[in-house]
């Protein structure tokens, strides 16, 4: 069974300073790992993913991860960030087929408040 | 494309109701994933269906079920609710054809009295 450990519920940090939101998983498998952002009263937001390939991820607003097979981790780090950053991030993973058909396994998440 | 969409928004129910919750995926995506997300129990994987099949489904009572239909739409139902129902039921869509990435709609808020 695969599972997932966001090491910290809440993270508060300055303005233009930088972040990382720790993540950690458990899986026999092969597995493809997401980061997901949730403002307020909305759905999931996909923030980045590692399918394959470069172990390094970045998405199109300044946040990056990197899959570390041997640490069973997937860290997400942005080095500047800004009041708008402020949400709740979700890491999740998913495995090939079988069992898996459909299905991401969330970790508890993690509360970013940015401050001015 | 239009994204996941999901109706209605918000719904208030009272305790051995019945509610019907309906999610319509991106044009093309054939797998429909459903999910409960609570404060105490986080985001908890309901069931997928692909091509009107249940392919995976989560730990949870008989009373949660879907299906879905021809053109992808999905639907889930949950009877003789209860309190510990109350829920933001997100769906999310992909391909369906490995393990990509799936998109989510904006949730259905349901609130049992």
């Amino acid at each position: 069974a695969q599972s997932v450990t966001q090491l910290d519920s809440q993270v508060p940090v300055f303005e233009e300073a930088p972040v990382e939101l720790r993540c950690n998983y458990s899986s026999s498998v092969s597995v493809y790992l997401f980061w997901y952002v949730q403002y307020p009263n909305q759905g999931l937001q996909l923030l980045l993913k590692y399918l394959s390939g470069s172990t390094l991820v970045e998405s199109i607003n300044g946040f990056e991860a990197e899959f570390n097979k041997s640490q069973t981790s997937f860290h997400l780090r942005k080095p500047s960030v800004h009041i708008s950053d402020t949400a709740e991030y979700f890491c999740a993973v998913s495995g090939p087929g079988g069992t898996s058909y459909g299905k991401l396994t969330f970790g508890q998440g993690t509360i970013l408040t940015v401050h001015p | 494309k239009a994204g996941v969409t999901q109706t209605p928004r918000y719904l208030i129910k009272t305790r051995g109701q019945q509610v019907t919750l309906s999610c319509s995926p991106i044009s093309g995506h054939r797998s429909v994933s459903w999910y409960q997300q609570t404060p105490g129990q986080g985001l908890q994987f309901l069931f997928e269906y692909f091509s009107e099949t249940q392919r995976n489904k989560g730990n949870f009572p008989g009373r949660f079920s879907g299906r879905q239909f021809s053109n992808s739409r999905s639907e889930m139902n949950v009877s003789t609710l209860e309190l510990g129902d109350s829920a933001l039921y997100l769906c999310a869509s992909s391909p369906g054809l490995n393990q990509e990435t799936q998109y989510f709609g904006p949730g259905t808020r349901l609130l049992v009295l």
